[in-house]
């Protein structure tokens, strides 16, 4: 499975948009960018995943390069209730569902 | 409808001992994956089960075992507990087993080996 490369920390002012990066330059053809995150003691959400093109729901925006070895996940008005840690997977389409966590990005959002 | 239910939320044991945690899948639900969750290692996959059939499983030893049932409900159990055991284990529901399925998680177990 590809890896994926995330900075371990960011801040966003509140109101502002924040832009969380993830690099997964193994990635293949069938593999599905995901986003989860997880507040502070409570399960992992999910976000928003994409295979090829830009994604929106009401939570964020998924941004995937169009080589695929990179995205962005964009939250266009921050609160502080998104302060959270943000976990970039990639996985399979015919794997099941093993979700291989990595460090994530741990975004505070700031008065 | 409801979301995924874990039971007990909280367990405090003893080394050596044995634990059973319980997870209820959302409605519909046929997979059922389980996560263990500690400061050191972060969250980690322990084993997936649809259809009753484990179909993934994780990097952990035989001590962990899970089953699900006909209903989709699942168990996992840890068996002659160590105190690296201690950790937040979680349980995840999913459609199927298809890649382009959300999970969806529960609060989880807090388990403490004493």
């Amino acid at each position: 499975d590809a890896k994926t490369t995330q900075p371990p920390s960011m801040d966003c002012a509140e109101g502002r948009a924040a832009n969380l990066p993830c690099n997964h330059s193994t990635i293949s053809g069938n593999e599905y960018v995901y986003w989860y995150r997880q507040i502070h003691s409570q399960g992992p959400q999910y976000i928003i995943h994409g295979l090829k093109n830009n994604e929106t729901n009401e939570m964020a925006s998924l941004i995937i390069t169009e080589d695929r070895k990179s995205s962005t996940l964009i939250l266009p008005h921050a609160t502080l209730r998104d302060t959270a840690v943000y976990y970039c997977i990639v996985i399979p389409s015919n794997a099941g569902n093993m979700l291989t966590f990595g460090g994530g990005t741990r975004l505070m959002v700031k008065p | 409808k409801a979301g995924v239910t874990q039971t007990p939320r909280y367990l405090i044991k003893t080394r050596g001992q044995q634990v059973t945690l319980s997870c209820s899948p959302i409605s519909g639900h046929r997979s059922v994956s389980w996560y263990q969750q500690t400061p050191g290692q972060g969250l980690q996959f322990l084993f997936e089960y649809f259809s009753e059939t484990q179909r993934n499983k994780g990097n952990f030893p035989g001590r962990f075992s899970g089953r699900q049932f006909s209903n989709s409900r699942s168990e996992m159990n840890v068996s002659t507990l160590e105190l690296g055991d201690s950790a937040l284990y979680l349980c995840a529901s999913s459609l199927d087993l298809a890649g382009d399925n959300e999970q969806f998680f529960g609060p989880g177990t807090r388990l403490t080996v004493l």
